[in-house]
C-alpha cells in the first residue's frame, strides 16, 4: 500500500517557468490537499478538494492552480514560478471530506526557484 | 500573528527521559486538535486527534492533553527513544471550516544517547 505518492522529490526551476507537482493516493480518500512548508513557519494550505470535480482555495492560493479529475490524483500547477515559491510542498489525503480522520501526507517535493 | 504557537522551539533531552511539548492556540471555536510527528525529510505522521470535548488521547508513549478553557494542549513523551528525534507539530481546525487547518511551526526534539 503506497499511501500518498508525490513526484518529483526535487526540482529546480527558473523564474517564469511553469511546472506541475504530482500527487496520487491509493486509499480511495475523498479529501486531498496541498500545503507549503517554509522555514520557521507552520504548513500553510494552498488548495484542497473534497472530491472529484470539487476544489477550493486555502490560505495561500495565489500563483497555484489545481484540478481533481479523479479520486486518486490531485496535481498542483505553478503557472509562472517566482522565487517566493521556493518551498517544500506536501500533499495530503483524508478518508472523509469533513471530520476527525487522520491526514496522510506524502514525503514532499523540494522546489527551488532561481 | 500565528493562531497556533508552540513552545519550546527546540529541545534536547537524554534517551530514556520524559518531556512535554506545549501548544497554545487562539482558533475559536475549534473542531479538533491534532499532533503530528515529522521526521527530517519526510511528511508529517498523525499521532493523536482530539475533539473539543476530549481531555486526553494516548498513542503508545505519546499522550496529548487538551484544556479547551485555556486553549492549551500538551504532548507528553514518556521514556524517550532516539527515534523520537523529530519535529512535533500541533494543528487546530476551526469549526467553521474543518478543512482549513492551522499549523504550528513545530518543536524540534533531539534525543541524545
Amino acid at each position: 500500500n503506497a499511501g500518498v505518492t508525490q513526484t518529483p522529490k526535487f526540482q529546480v526551476l527558473k523564474t517564469g517557468q511553469s511546472m506541475t507537482l504530482q500527487c496520487a493516493q491509493d486509499m480511495n480518500h475523498e479529501y486531498m490537499s496541498w500545503y507549503r512548508q517554509d522555514p520557521g513557519m507552520g504548513l500553510r494550505l494552498i488548495h484542497y478538494s473534497v472530491g472529484a470535480g470539487i476544489t477550493d482555495q486555502g490560505e495561500v492560493p495565489n500563483g497555484y492552480n489545481v484540478s481533481r479529475s479523479t479520486t486518486e490524483d490531485f496535481p498542483l500547477r505553478l503557472l509562472s514560478a517566482a522565487p517566493s515559491q521556493t518551498s517544500v510542498y506536501f500533499c495530503a489525503s483524508r478518508e472523509g471530506a469533513t471530520g476527525n480522520q487522520p491526514q496522510h501526507f506524502g514525503d514532499g517535493t523540494r522546489l527551488s526557484i532561481l | 500573528k500565528n493562531q497556533v504557537e508552540q513552545s519550546p522551539q527546540s529541545l534536547i533531552i537524554l534517551e530514556g527521559k520524559n518531556c512535554t511539548l506545549q501548544c497554545n492556540y487562539t482558533v475559536s471555536p475549534f473542531s479538533n486538535l491534532r499532533w503530528y510527528k515529522q521526521d527530517t525529510g519526510r511528511g508529517p505522521v498523525s499521532l493523536t486527534i482530539m475533539t473539543f470535548s476530549e481531555n486526553t488521547k494516548s498513542n503508545g508513549r505519546y499522550t496529548a492533553t487538551l484544556d479547551a478553557d485555556t486553549k492549551q494542549s500538551s504532548l507528553h513523551i514518556t521514556a524517550s527513544q532516539l527515534s523520537d528525534s523529530a519535529s512535533y507539530i500541533c494543528v487546530v481546525s476551526p469549526s467553521y471550516n474543518n478543512n482549513d487547518m492551522r499549523f504550528g511551526a513545530g518543536t524540534r526534539l533531539t534525543v541524545k544517547p
